[in-house]
């Protein structure tokens, strides 16, 4: 069955600084999906990459697929408090989606 | 824009009772999923319906049972409830059935606290 490994498992950053999510499958990607969930909430959806090489921004987050290495890599410029939470990726999985453990990203003032 | 909707947001049983949770897909949607999201973990697919009909099964233990009604909402039904039952219920819907491409919309979560 297919898995999604997420790189780090959990982020500090300095309010101000870039950072990078990284999102690998264990099987070829047909679709990946990013979501943002602040702590005990629900499910935020960021965007959907579903060709080789897409990239898709939303304001400050920019998302790309690599079909290749069977990654998506979730990069978030001059990070704000706002963005603190826990970042999950998806992978379609034969009508389901299968999830990332998620990274926890904390900001810093 | 309607979003999905979930009921209740909040649910404190005890060990062995039953609970009902609810899912109103987005008007029009077609297929409902459901998420389990245990405390620190991710989520994990339980079941799905297309049309009215279970299109997929997941983790999903023989104490639920879920369905799909003529008005394309859902019902999970829980019961003989166990501590483990404790999590983050998440319902999704999307337009198009058999596949994920097409986005699933999750709604905002049935909070699930057994005793």
């Amino acid at each position: 069955s297919q898995e999604l490994e997420q790189s780090p498992q959990s982020l500090i950053v300095q309010e101000g600084k870039n950072l990078t999510i990284n999102c690998t499958s264990s099987k070829t990607l047909y679709g990946l999906y990013w979501y943002k969930q602040k702590y005990g909430e629900g499910l935020i959806f960021l965007m959907m990459l579903q060709k080789g090489g897409e990239e898709k921004s939303h304001e400050k987050i920019t998302a790309k697929l690599d079909e290749k290495k069977q990654q998506s890599s979730l990069h978030i410029t001059a990070s704000q408090p706002s963005h603190a939470g826990i970042y999950l990726c998806g992978a379609d999985g034969d009508d389901k989606i299968i999830f990332g453990k998620g990274t926890r990203l904390h900001i810093l003032p | 824009a309607a979003g999905v909707i979930q009921s209740p947001r909040h649910l404190i049983k005890e060990k062995r009772e039953t609970a009902t949770l609810k899912c109103y897909p987005i008007p029009r949607h077609d297929t409902v999923y459901w998420y389990q999201q245990g405390p620190g973990q991710d989520p994990q697919f339980l079941i799905s319906f297309y049309e009215k009909m279970q299109s997929d099964k997941g983790s999903i233990p023989d104490r639920f049972s879920a369905q799909q009604f003529s008005d394309y909402h859902s019902e999970l039904n829980m019961s003989s409830l166990e501590l483990g039952d404790s999590a983050l219920y998440f319902c999704a819907s999307s337009l198009v059935g058999g596949r994920a491409a097409e986005t699933q919309y999750f709604g905002p979560g049935t909070r699930l606290l057994v005793l």
